[in-house]
Order: C-alpha cells, then sequence, then structure tokens
C-alpha cells in the first residue's frame, strides 16, 4: 500500500498567517492527490484534487502543488473558517490511503 | 442539488452483520463511481471500498476484505455495504461519498454510525 505522511499533525496560526501543509508519498503518485478539509462533526469537503485543481466552490486562498511523492496545500490567507483538520489522500491506486490529517488551530 | 443519505448504522454485537445504505439524489447516479470511507471515533479518514459505475469493478481495503462487500442498484440510485463478522476496529462512522475516480471524492453523505460492541 502507498503510505501517506502529513506534515506538520497540528499547527497554531493567526488569522491572516500564510499556512502550509505537506504530504508525501512513499511512492509516487504522479499528480493523482486530492486535499480534504473536515470540521468537526462535519462530512470532509473536497479542495484540491489532481494535486493543483481548486474544486468548484473552493476559495481562491487555496492552493495545491506538487507530483510524484511530495506535494503542499498552501492557505494564502488563513481565514475563520479554515481552522479545521486537513487530509491528503492518493488516488492514483488502490487502496486509496489518506495521510493521517493536519489539525490546524487558533493561535 | 447533490444529496447521499446514509442510513443502516447502529449498535451491533462482535461477530455480528449490518447493512449500510445510500440514497443518491440530483445527479446522474450510473455514471459515478461511487465509495465508502470510514472514520473510527477520534480518528483519520480511512477509504473502505469502491465500486465503478456498471458494478464491472470493485475494491477493498485489506482491513474488510472477505467480510464487507460493496454493491449498487442503479434503477433505484442506491449504494450498499454490507458487513459481516464485525470487530470492534469496525466501529466508525461510516460515509459514502461519489466518486470521480482519480479526481477525488467531491461530495459525501453526512455519515451513518456504526458501533460494534457486547
Amino acid at each position: 500500500d502507498i503510505q501517506m505522511t502529513q506534515s506538520p499533525s497540528s499547527l497554531s496560526a493567526s488569522v491572516g498567517d500564510r499556512v502550509t501543509i505537506s504530504c508525501r508519498a512513499s511512492e509516487s503518485v504522479r499528480t493523482y492527490l486530492n486535499w480534504y478539509q473536515q470540521k468537526p462533526g462535519k462530512a470532509p469537503k473536497l479542495l484540491i484534487y489532481s494535486a493543483s485543481s481548486l474544486q468548484s466552490g473552493v476559495p481562491s486562498r487555496f492552493s495545491g502543488h506538487g507530483s510524484a511523492t511530495d506535494f503542499t496545500l498552501t492557505i494564502s490567507s488563513l481565514q475563520p473558517e479554515d481552522f479545521a483538520t486537513y487530509y491528503c489522500q492518493q488516488s492514483y491506486r488502490t487502496p486509496r490511503t489518506f495521510g493521517q490529517g493536519t489539525k490546524v488551530e487558533i493561535k | 442539488q447533490v444529496q447521499l443519505v446514509e442510513s443502516g448504522g447502529g449498535l451491533v454485537k462482535p461477530g455480528g452483520s449490518l447493512r449500510l445504505s445510500c440514497a443518491a439524489s440530483g445527479f446522474t447516479f450510473s455514471d459515478y463511481y461511487m465509495s465508502w470511507i470510514r472514520q473510527a471515533p477520534g480518528k483519520g479518514l480511512e477509504w473502505v471500498s469502491y465500486i465503478s459505475s456498471l458494478s464491472t469493478l470493485v475494491d477493498y481495503a485489506d482491513s474488510v476484505k472477505g467480510r464487507f462487500t460493496i454493491s449498487r442498484d442503479n434503477a433505484d440510485n442506491s449504494l450498499y455495504l454490507q458487513m459481516n463478522s464485525l470487530t470492534a476496529d469496525d466501529t466508525a462512522v461510516y460515509y459514502c461519498a461519489r466518486d470521480r475516480n482519480a479526481a477525488g471524492s467531491d461530495y459525501w453523505g453526512q455519515g451513518t454510525l456504526v458501533t460494534v460492541s457486547s
């Protein structure tokens, strides 16, 4: 199975900060990498697919980059509604493994 | 608008069985792969299974292979997950999701809680 490792596991940031979350795959997943946001008690929401494509309706402050094994999700200016847990997922091969999550908290 | 509504969760004893359902609306169900993803209490997301649009392709996580069966009824816009030989490790919220194959799961249901306990 392809292992997905996110870093950091959690971070504290302030409104307006630029935040970057990393995701590393144990082998190349080309650009078959997706990012999700999950708030407590809610279903995950797709933010980015195919490494860098912004899902319809997602604010442009979210962006994704990377290919092969190394990927990043960047929030250019953190907003109050962005405090949540973020997951990467590879869709290159089954099982479609997720990273362990990165919790973004208010500083 | 796209809606996915799961049902069938509940409390079941170890070794028992449960069948989850997911009712889809607002899109052409037969055009899409569908997936089940679960989340144990306080834990991360775990992909469980997917099924292709015409049921020709299915796959499972190793943790459920041989115990869970995914199926769909395109005439009824419904997705199912038959879960047998349940253990405490299967306790989780189970989400159904519309799957764009390599492009991620773009719509998710609200989830249904399965608790395996004696």
